[in-house]
């Protein structure tokens, strides 16, 4: 079974330039995460989506990240304009029902560095 | 909120060395907890999983018991080795968060470094 796929693996830009994450889960999972994960801490939610339906964006800076996910399986995170504090890595996770207790997969990440 | 807090690192063990990692959290109802391990140069991996009081996960010779009392869920291993010289994460999933929300609130990584 293919696990969580993202793209770009790592990706360098200069602040106040945007740019964009991609994030394909495993087949047949609904659930889809987004989290941002700085050095030295542990991952931080962004974003979820049940299908393509948010489920919680509470902790989801608005007014410069967004996040989609058409026709309930592919999804984007992009940030505009991007700050120095964005450098992180940008988690994809993917679970087959959204339950407490189901498990997360975890994408490779994209490692994003703000110059 | 939720929160999760556990030792910071970096662990530095003997190989064959008895392993505690010290995890506690904050939650409002009865979460799933988890740890997750991230070994160099790849992706988080769930190591194991607790769903309710008193249950015990356990995978790879590691094992952590779901200790409603003391709000606790520490990592143990009876003899590390070389290759088990990673990041591990405590983490948990909080039913009552509301809407159906279920992210994962995690602690800040412990690393651990075995040597031969």
């Amino acid at each position: 079974e293919a696990g969580v796929a993202q793209s770009p693996r790592y990706k360098i830009i200069e602040k106040r330039q945007s740019v964009a994450f991609w994030c394909n889960p495993i087949s047949g999972h609904a659930t889809l995460y987004w989290y941002q994960q700085i050095l030295g801490q542990g991952p931080k939610l962004l974003i979820q989506f049940q299908n393509n339906g948010v489920v919680d964006d509470s902790q989801l800076p608005k007014d410069r990240f967004s996040a989609e996910r058409l026709k309930g399986v592919d999804s984007t995170l992009k940030i505009q304009p991007a700050k120095l504090e964005d450098s992180a890595v940008y988690l994809c996770a993917s679970s087959l029902v959204q339950l407490s207790t189901d498990t997360q997969y975890f994408g490779p990440g994209t490692r994003l560095t703000v110059l | 909120g939720n929160s999760v807090t556990q030792m910071e690192g970096p662990v530095t063990l003997s190989e064959e060395a008895f392993l505690t990692i010290n995890c506690t959290y904050t939650a409002t109802g009865y979460p799933s907890l988890f740890w997750y391990v991230q070994y160099p140069g790849e992706g988080l991996q769930l190591l194991l999983k607790a769903t309710k009081a008193d249950d015990k996960g356990s995978n790879k010779g590691f094992e952590a018991t779901y200790r409603k009392e003391t709000t606790s869920f520490h990592l143990e291993k009876g003899s590390v080795q070389v290759s088990d010289s990673a990041v591990y994460f405590c983490a948990l999933s909080d039913p009552y968060s509301g809407g159906g929300a279920d992210g994962l609130t995690f602690g800040k990584g412990t690393h651990l470094i075995i040597q031969p």
